[in-house]
């Protein structure tokens, strides 16, 4: 069965600092692969994916990040955090056909002045 | 161009009832897929919806069940309610299921079981 896990719960960063959050699936074949964010009390948006072509991926929000298959890994990179980057994010993998989407645990973005 | 729209937002129910939840998908999409998240967790696939019929199912039992209708809106029923059904409901569309395809979820729908 395919899995996702999100490496820190909670990540703290200075505004304007650098945002890394981690992210490793496991599949014996490549999934495609996603990242939501969640602010307070809403649904999920998509910040960027990866299915098929160049692995480094740009999303909204100037957020980016690398399919670095060799690592089964999809981090998720913004050079320069900003207050309202503030929210949890989710990475997510899809390998069938279907679309079904398996999520990690998410990992709580806290952004100080 | 509406998103996904899902009713209600919140509400709450006792234990042993049954609770509908409806969810209406992103115009131009047919297929329907529902999510269960419990508080300081990732979401949870339920099942999906396509052409009117269940295609996939996660590892829920059979108290939660849906419908999808000819309009492509759906229904998640979710009966004999438990404390541990307490969660956000997200409802997600896409269009025919197809590898990377783009998904859209809605807000969602609290469910609090008293």
């Amino acid at each position: 069965a395919q899995s996702v896990t999100q490496l820190g719960s909670h990540v703290s960063v200075s505004e304007g600092a650098l945002v890394l959050l981690r992210c490793n699936y496991s599949s014996s074949v490549p999934p495609y692969l996603f990242w939501y964010v969640q602010y307070p009390n809403q649904g999920l948006q998509l910040l960027l994916k990866y299915t098929t072509g160049a692995t480094l991926v740009k999303g909204i929000n100037g957020f980016e990040a690398e399919f670095k298959k060799s690592e089964t890994s999809f981090h998720l990179t913004k050079p320069s955090a900003h207050m309202s980057d503030a929210a949890e994010y989710f990475c997510a993998a899809s390998h069938n056909a279907g679309n079904m989407l398996t999520f990690g645990g998410g990992t709580r973005l806290m952004v100080k002045p | 161009d509406a998103g996904v729209t899902q009713s209600p937002t919140h509400l709450i129910k006792t234990r042993g009832q049954q609770v509908t939840l409806r969810c209406s998908p992103k115009s131009g999409h047919d297929t329907v897929s529902w999510y269960q998240q419990a508080l300081g967790q990732g979401p949870q696939f339920i099942f999906q919806y396509y052409e009117e019929e269940e295609r996939q199912r996660g590892n829920f039992p059979d108290r939660f069940s849906g419908h999808q209708f000819p309009n492509y809106s759906s229904e998640l029923n979710v009966n004999a309610l438990l404390l541990g059904d307490s969660a956000l409901y997200l409802c997600a569309s896409s269009l025919v299921p197809g590898q990377g395809n783009t998904i859209y979820f809605g807000e969602g729908s609290w469910l609090t079981v008293v």
